[in-house]
């Protein structure tokens, strides 16, 4: 079946520094790839998304490119703030199971002023 | 602002007794996921509905677990007998008509079950 694999955290990083987080994935098909970020106390939102190979989903200054060629989704963002302290979650909806969607265990991320 | 409405936000339950968690979905969709979080540990599926069927319950426990989303009103999640170990966060998703694989999904804030 479907499944996600996340770097794993936590993952401490001063402000302006430099992230990534790695992801790969298992699936049959073409499936379409997602970044959640859930914030303390919050449900999962939406931060980007790529539904074809080679897509590159992009907000807030982050970035993730769909690479069919090595399952990878990873995300980065080039400098980074405090306020980007959460939950981030890789996730992925295959085209064999009808929108149900499968998720990575989330990396937690804290940045330090 | 209607998004994906959850409540309660928070419920607490002794041992044995039942749980019932509703979800109202966002405007104009009608598929509904249920999906758990255990303390340090990511999202783990349980159900996927639509209006008056389930369509995969693959993730959802064999006993005391089900799932139901009525053709008027919330779904809602039940847990009957429940334990220490059903202790956890239970988010509600939606998407929109027909499931489309691009689609992402809208999160409600979850509800917190505490078993004592």
């Amino acid at each position: 079946g479907d499944s996600v694999t996340q770097m794993e955290g936590p993952v401490t990083l001063s402000e302006e520094a430099f992230l990534t987080i790695n992801c790969t994935y298992t699936a049959t098909g073409y499936p379409s790839l997602f970044w959640y970020v859930q914030y303390p106390g919050e449900g999962l939102q939406l931060l980007l998304k790529a539904t074809k190979a080679d897509d590159k989903g992009s907000n807030k200054g982050f970035e993730a490119t769909y690479r069919k060629e090595t399952t990878s989704f990873h995300l980065e963002k080039g400098s980074v703030q405090v306020s980007d302290s959460a939950v981030y979650f890789c996730a992925l909806t295959g085209n064999t199971n009808a929108g149900k969607s499968t998720f990575g265990d989330g990396t937690t991320l804290t940045v330090k002023p | 602002n209607a998004g994906v409405m959850q409540n309660p936000r928070h419920l607490v339950r002794r041992r044995g007794q039942e749980a019932r968690l509703r979800c109202s979905p966002m405007k104009g969709h009608s598929h509904v996921y249920w999906y758990r979080q255990l303390p340090e540990e990511g999202l783990k599926f349980m159900v996927y509905l639509q209006k008056e069927n389930i369509i995969d319950e693959s993730g959802m426990p064999k006993e005391r677990f089900s799932a139901e989303f009525p053709k008027e009103g919330p779904s809602i999640l039940r847990i009957q007998q429940v334990v220490r170990g059903d202790s956890a966060a239970y988010f509600c998703a939606s998407s929109p008509p027909p499931g489309q694989t691009n689609s992402p999904l809208h999160f409600g804030n979850g509800t917190r079950l505490t078993v004592t």
